[in-house]
């Protein structure tokens, strides 16, 4: 069964930084792009970044661009995303995701349960 | 950026009735090459992580219901519920992975009538 289990969330000052970390089990880690997506609360889905398989290559939404930096340790079967510069429109609850395929270009097929970021003074 | 435009907003559909959710592309999503388009469709109820539904515009997802299908191709694509159940009660979301950055739609709220 695949399990994709977030943590990191928190409340942050507007400049501040946090770090994600969604450990994942029940697949083969590396052989899957891995995603992050984010909702504010209320709000639709907003597609934050996605890290090919390998690690080789990530995309960034331009919202976050230069801001916020996704990795992964397939030997610890861990994805994370480094947030730096928080702004108060980042709050949202933010999904770790499994992508169907090894590329970047592939549907996601499973989510986690979210872990809530809140940026505010 | 491919803005992904979902119409309507909000649904209401009695039980047993079709519910119908259009997606539109600002620029086509269909790969040549491959002759597929990066379309999905997902499902999200409330407190919950949003569901995979459909992919490839019209490959239902395993343990799907056939009640749900999907449609289109190029910039236009749609799901349809052909027979609306209480337990699809939810908002559903199209999303292109054709191009970074991958969009999604504003979503669709479906409710009962």
């Amino acid at each position: 069964e695949v399990q994709l289990l977030e943590s990191g969330g928190g409340l942050v000052q507007p400049g501040g930084s946090l770090r994600l970390s969604c450990v994942a089990s029940g697949f083969t880690f590396g052989n899957y792009a891995m995603s992050w997506v984010r909702q504010a609360p209320g709000k639709g889905l907003e597609w934050v970044s996605v890290i090919r398989g390998s690690g080789d290559s990530t995309y960034y939404a331009g919202s976050v661009k230069g801001r916020f930096t996704i990795s992964r340790d397939n030997s610890q079967n861990t994805l994370y995303l480094q947030m730096n510069s928080l702004r108060a429109e980042d709050t949202a609850v933010y999904y770790c995701a499994k992508d169907t395929g090894s590329t970047c270009y592939s549907p996601i097929d499973y989510w986690g349960q979210g872990t809530l970021v809140t940026v505010s003074s | 950026d491919i803005v992904m435009t979902q119409s309507p907003d909000s649904l209401a559909v009695s039980l047993g009735e079709r519910a119908t959710i259009n997606c539109k592309s600002s620029q086509s999503v269909l790969y040549s090459s491959n002759n597929k388009n990066y379309l999905g469709w997902y499902q999200q109820k409330p407190g919950q992580p949003p569901k995979l539904l459909i992919y490839w515009a019209s490959t239902r997802e395993s343990g799907v219901p056939d009640r749900f299908s999907g449609s289109g191709s190029g910039t236009d694509f749609t799901l349809t519920i052909s027979s609306l159940q209480a337990e699809d009660v939810a908002v559903y979301y199209c999303q292109q992975y054709f191009g970074t950055p991958f969009t999604f739609g504003g979503g669709t709220n479906v409710e009962i009538k």
